[in-house]
C-alpha cells in the first residue's frame, strides 16, 4: 500500500459544478497537507496548505483534513475550465526534513 | 513573491552528452532545493535534496554520479545530467523551501528534456 493513494481521474465536470477531489494515506505521522495544482508541462503551484485537522478556505477552493479518518479533499466551488488542471495532494510529518510525499495527482477537466 | 525559475524549460541532446538544468529562486532565500522527475500521467519522484553549501542527499535508486547537484548559493541550484541516454529523457522540475518555512515548497517551472 502506498502512503498516499489518489485516484488519477480523470474527473470531467460541466463549469459551475463542485468539485471533489481527495487523498487518503496511511502515515498517522503526516501534520502538514498541501494541495498543488499542475497545468500540462508546467511546475506544480501551491494551492492550500493546512496543518493538522479542520477546514480552510480561499475563494473557491475549501481544503479539509480528517486525521481520524486519515483522508484529505479538496472542494472547489463554481468550477471554471480554467480549472482544468492536475491537483496533487502532498503530506509531510514534523520533524526531519519535512520532505513531502506526493499523491500521484487526479486530473480534472471541466468542461464549458 | 515566491518565484521559482528553470533554464532551460526545454533541451535536446545527443546521446552521451552533459547537460546542466539550473534553478533559481527569484525572490527569497532557499537554504533547501529538491529536484524532482516526473514521468507522463505519474507523480513527482523526489531524486535528491540539496542544502547549499553541502553534499545533496540521493534518494535510493538514483545516482549520484549520473545526477550531478551542486547548491552553491542560497537561489541557486544545478543539476547536470552527464552521460545522457535516451532512458534519461523526462521532465525534471526543481523546487526550493523559503530559508525558516519548514513546510512550503514552490517548484520551478520544469525542464523536459529529450534524448535523441
Amino acid at each position: 500500500q502506498k502512503e498516499v493513494e489518489q485516484d488519477p481521474g480523470p474527473l470531467s465536470v460541466p463549469e459551475g459544478a463542485i468539485v471533489s477531489l481527495n487523498c487518503t494515506y496511511s502515515n498517522s505521522a503526516f501534520q502538514y497537507f498541501m494541495w498543488y495544482r499542475q497545468y500540462s508541462r508546467k511546475g506544480p503551484e501551491l494551492l492550500m496548505y493546512t496543518y493538522s485537522s479542520g477546514n480552510k478556505e480561499d475563494g473557491r477552493f475549501t481544503a479539509q483534513v480528517d486525521k481520524s479518518s486519515k483522508y484529505i479533499s479538496l472542494f472547489i466551488r463554481d468550477s471554471q475550465p480554467s480549472d482544468s488542471a492536475t491537483y496533487l495532494c502532498a503530506m509531510s510529518a514534523t520533524g526531519g526534513s519535512y520532505i513531502p510525499t506526493f499523491g500521484r495527482g487526479t486530473s480534472l477537466i471541466v468542461h464549458p | 513573491g515566491a518565484v521559482v525559475s528553470q533554464h532551460p524549460s526545454w533541451v535536446i541532446c545527443k546521446s552521451g552528452t552533459s547537460v546542466k538544468i539550473e534553478c533559481r529562486s527569484l525572490d527569497f532565500q532557499a537554504t533547501t532545493m529538491f529536484w524532482y522527475r516526473q514521468f507522463p500521467k505519474q507523480s513527482l519522484m523526489l531524486m535528491a535534496t540539496s542544502n547549499e553549501g553541502s553534499k545533496a542527499t540521493y534518494e535510493q535508486g538514483v545516482e549520484k554520479d549520473k545526477f550531478l547537484i551542486n547548491h552553491a548559493s542560497l537561489t541557486l541550484s544545478t543539476l547536470t545530467v552527464t552521460s545522457a541516454h535516451p532512458e534519461d529523457s523526462s521532465f525534471y522540475i526543481c523546487s526550493a523551501r523559503q530559508t525558516g518555512k519548514t513546510y512550503e515548497q514552490y517548484f520551478g517551472p520544469g525542464t523536459r528534456l529529450t534524448v535523441t
